[in-house]
């Protein structure tokens, strides 16, 4: 088991370009939450996936955010049209459910928008 | 709502000092507690949780006892190295909705020898 990964650790994007971010849970976790933490600040969450069913977004997931999980596996974060405000840290977290539930987390994609 | 409030950092302690992160949370009903690490350029890691009242989580040397009372979990440890610099985050789960984590804004620690 390696862990929670994600690609690309980094990404430098110009203003009005598509990200796609690339999170890969832990094998046998079903859920699947995504995060934004900017500096100085502590994660906040966006969303949430249970198998491939997206259950929750938060308020914070504007129109131009989307997430996918197609095979409740891997899921994607993409960003359209992005904008300055959306650089910041993107972390992927994945748990196996349960009254104990823990959530492990990727390192994180770093966003840059010029 | 839920939210956690952190003891505002920076931190500077010198090397076997007692350390000492304050976190009071406010949650309906019966929250999970947790402290998480980031290290310098790495991701979070889960450092302790717990999971209901009067429970002490701990590891690393590092403790937090669950206080329903006063709505509190400080993390604690009697002698830190300069490798526990880091930033620590205090965060809860409801345990309803999407069982999301809210997070503290961090305080970041900084051991001198």
């Amino acid at each position: 088991d390696t862990g929670v990964s994600q690609n690309p650790r980094h990404k430098i994007t110009k203003r009005g370009q598509n990200v796609t971010f690339r999170c890969d849970p832990i094998s046998e976790h079903n859920r699947l939450y995504w995060y934004r933490q900017t500096l100085g600040q502590g994660p906040e969450f966006l969303t949430y996936f249970q198998n491939e069913a997206q259950l929750e977004k938060s308020r914070l997931l504007s129109d131009r955010f989307s997430a996918e999980r197609p095979k409740g596996s891997f899921s994607t974060l993409e960003i359209q049209r992005t904008e300055q405000g959306d650089s910041a840290m993107y972390l992927c977290a994945s748990s196996l459910g349960g009254e104990a539930d823990t959530q492990y987390f990727g390192p994180g994609t770093r966003l840059t928008v010029l | 709502g839920d939210s956690v409030t952190q003891m505002e950092g920076p931190v500077t302690l010198s090397e076997e000092a007692f350390l000492t992160i304050n976190c009071t949370y406010t949650a309906t009903g019966y929250p999970s507690l947790f402290w998480y690490v980031q290290y310098p350029g790495e991701g979070l890691q889960l450092l302790l949780k717990a999971t209901k009242a009067d429970d002490k989580g701990s590891n690393k040397g590092f403790e937090a006892t669950y206080r329903k009372e006063t709505t509190s979990f400080h993390l604690e440890k009697g002698s830190v190295q300069v490798s526990d610099s880091a930033v620590y985050f205090c965060a809860l789960n409801s345990r309803t909705g999407a069982n999301n984590l809210f997070f503290g804004t961090g305080t970041r620690l900084t051991v001198i020898p």
